[in-house]
């Protein structure tokens, strides 16, 4: 699975866009752009994913480069509850459907 | 539906002693692995299965055994214990389909201190 690289934290005021950047420079074309986020001490939880093209639903918006080698992830209004850390992931979709997490960001949001 | 639950939530084991954390999915997955997080660290992969009988060694295999013996429970043991292992299991389930692109759930996690 393609490597990527996230900043270690980043704060957001309560409120406003939450916007977390996540390089992927050695994605492949068949890899998947994956995000997920992890509220302190509970399982991680699924929040979008996407090939090339943007993709919104509920929780976020995620913009994918024309060229596919970063993305960012969106939080339109963010809240105290999105305080977590956030993990970008690029896979294909093969045997097993497995996912390999980096450390992530932290995001902290604040009032 | 319960979704995800692990047991038990919390552990604490002396050097060399075994035991098993269970996982159980009501929502019909095939596919189900085994996570452990370190402190300040992302999850690594210990073991996985993609159906009832079936298991496959993950990043991080080394001291863990699974069984899969139900499709809805997933079974990671410890024969002996090391304080390596102290660690936050999560357990995660999903479905499987050509294409793949089905989310994971995750469990609420086990902690493991091993003295």
């Amino acid at each position: 699975d393609a490597k990527t690289t996230q900043p270690p934290s980043m704060d957001c005021a309560e409120g406003r866009a939450a916007n977390l950047p996540c390089n992927h420079s050695t994605i492949s074309g068949n890899e998947y752009v994956y995000w997920y986020r992890q509220i302190h001490s509970q399982g991680p939880q699924y929040i979008i994913h996407g090939l090339k093209n943007n993709e919104t639903n509920e929780m976020a918006s995620l913009i994918i480069t024309e060229d596919r080698k970063s993305s960012t992830l969106i939080l339109p209004h963010a809240t105290l509850r999105d305080t977590a850390v956030y993990y970008c992931i690029v896979r294909v979709v093969e045997y097993g459907n497995k996912l390999v997490f980096g450390a992530g960001t932290i995001l902290r949001v604040k009032s | 539906n319960a979704g995800v639950t692990q047991t038990p939530k919390f552990r604490v084991l002396k050097t060399g002693q075994s035991m098993t954390l269970l996982c159980a999915q009501d929502m019909n997955h095939e596919y189900m692995y085994w996570y452990r997080q370190d402190p300040g660290m992302g999850l690594r992969l210990i073991h996985y299965s993609v159906g009832e009988g079936t298991t496959a060694k993950g990043e991080v295999p080394d001291g863990y055994n699974v069984s899969r013996l139900k499709k809805q429970n997933f079974l990671l043991g410890l024969e002996s214990a090391a304080p390596s292992q102290t660690s936050v299991y999560f357990c995660a389930s999903t479905f499987s389909q050509a294409g793949g692109l089905y989310e994971q759930y995750f469990g609420p996690g086990t902690r493991l201190t091993v003295t």
